[in-house]
């Protein structure tokens, strides 16, 4: 099984950019699709970006995904921060038999 | 508009059984995988349980293999996951969440908004 690694906590004042990462720790992350939902407080999750740097229909442009080979890593970025942004978010990708969450990363906008 | 509603969650002891649903809408049910993910209260997410469109595939977390059935009723356009032998690491939120396919794939795009399961004696 493979895990993938995110930031406990990141903070960020309005209007600014932020950037989350997910790390894979084995195998490649360009071999399957990264997701990245957004869970704010008491509420379900709502997938923000699918494979890789898909936006769901609704899901404002100031939220972009990527990944990056050489990190083996992927990306969440959110430009121009609002206080609603502020939430859990989480990556996710699988391989032929396992599907994995990152552990999640609290963002806070002050 | 995509709209998920999971229903079933209720408390029960350990050893006990239930069963979720989730009635969709809002696009055409049987053209797409749907899957089970779970939260516990305060925790993160995992990933319960996959069906593909014409219900032939199916899929679980190790921990729950031999527990758990998923099922889906296409012409009532529902999903459904019956649990029995219930534990207390089972107590969670259950999500009903849809794929951007119909095939054997782990890509979310819809999320219901979850119907708490709590195992407890």
């Amino acid at each position: 099984n493979f895990m993938l690694t995110q930031p406990h906590s990141v903070s960020e004042s309005p209007g600014k950019t932020i950037t989350i990462s997910c790390t894979r720790n084995s195998g490649s992350i360009a071999t399957n699709y990264v997701q990245w939902c957004q869970q704010r407080p008491g509420s379900a999750p709502t997938t923000v970006i699918y494979e890789d740097d898909q936006r769901p229909s609704g899901v404002p442009d100031r939220f972009s995904g990527s990944i990056d080979t050489s990190s083996n890593s992927a990306s969440l970025t959110i430009s121009g921060l609002k206080t609603e942004d502020e939430a859990d978010y989480y990556c996710q990708s699988y391989d032929s038999t396992n599907v994995v969450f990152g552990g999640g990363t609290k963002l806070t906008v002050l | 508009e995509v709209q998920l509603v999971e229903s079933g969650g209720v408390a029960v002891q350990p050893g006990g059984s239930l069963r979720l649903s989730c009635a969709a809408s809002g696009f055409t049910f049987d053209d797409y995988t749907m899957h089970w993910v779970r939260q516990p209260p305060g925790k993160g997410l995992e990933w319960v349980s996959l069906i593909t469109w014409n219900g032939v595939s199916r899929h679980y977390r190790d921990s729950v293999e031999g527990r758990f059935t998923i099922s889906r009723d296409n012409s009532k356009n529902s999903l459904y996951l019956q649990m029995t032998n219930l534990r207390t690491e089972d107590t969670a939120f259950y999500y009903c969440v849809k794929d951007v396919g119909g095939n054997w794939n782990y890509v979310f795009d819809s999320w219901g908004q979850g119907t708490l399961v709590t195992v407890s004696s």
